[in-house]
């Protein structure tokens, strides 16, 4: 079955930048994308960016295209997700996602399907 | 920044059936499939419809999901306790170069 599993939990100081890892198995990993979510506490799920692993062709949340790269490692069916210059405000759970749907590289066209048991980063002074 | 519109709180009891709204505009429900996920507490979401009223296997046909022009609704009939949770809409948004945008997130709770 699908397994998606993501690295521990991070400490930061703010202007620091935080690298999270998302580990999966059980289908094959070029064949669907991987989107990441994060969720701050008491607020709304909200959507970072996404990546084609199949080419590494990316898209971002205009919101966070300055500060944000997801990354893929075909060879370990690994996604990353890395976020620069952390706020207080980042601090959030945040989620990868493998997600499903008919038209499986076109973003809008899906649904979240497989998600990651979440990475906490806490960004404190 | 567009946002998707959810009452913060609904409840019902056992047996019930309970609906929640999402309310949104033409750039995101109005253009845009829906999907709705439910989280338990300190776990990650799951999916329970989507493309507006799709369940994926293993959902029970207690719930149910529609649309209709800028809004779109989940209903849960014969409520359990284990239904309570917090529920989101979710969908792509066509503004700002595109991006996916979850509702604030309903608490159902059950009395």
């Amino acid at each position: 079955q699908v397994q998606v599993v993501q690295s521990g939990a991070e400490v930061r100081r703010p202007g620091a930048s935080v690298k999270i890892s998302c580990q999966t198995a059980g289908y094959t990993f070029t064949n669907y994308p991987i989107h990441w979510v994060r969720q701050a506490p008491g607020q709304r799920l909200e959507w970072l960016g996404w990546i084609i692993t199949a080419n590494g062709d990316t898209k971002y949340s205009q919101k966070f295209q300055d500060r944000i790269s997801i990354t893929s490692d075909t060879s370990t069916t690994t996604a990353f997700m890395e976020l620069r210059s952390l706020r207080f405000e980042d601090t959030a759970i945040y989620y990868c996602v493998r997600p499903d749907g008919t038209m499986i590289v076109v973003p809008k066209e899906v649904h979240f399907q497989h998600w990651g048991q979440g990475t906490l980063v806490t960004v404190s002074s | 920044q567009p946002v998707l519109t959810q009452p913060p709180s609904a409840s019902g009891t056992p047996g019930q059936r309970v609906t929640i709204s999402c309310s949104g505009s033409r750039s995101n429900i109005g253009s845009n499939t829906v999907s709705w996920y439910r989280q338990l507490p300190g776990t990650a979401p799951e999916v329970l419809i989507h493309t507006n009223n799709q369940r994926p296997s293993g959902v029970p046909g207690r719930f149910s999901g529609s649309k209709s022009g800028t809004s779109a609704s989940l209903a849960i009939s014969g409520l359990q306790s284990e239904d309570e949770a917090d529920y989101y809409c979710a969908t792509w948004d066509d503004s700002l170069n595109g991006f996916w945008v979850f509702g604030a997130g309903t608490k159902l709770t059950v009395l």
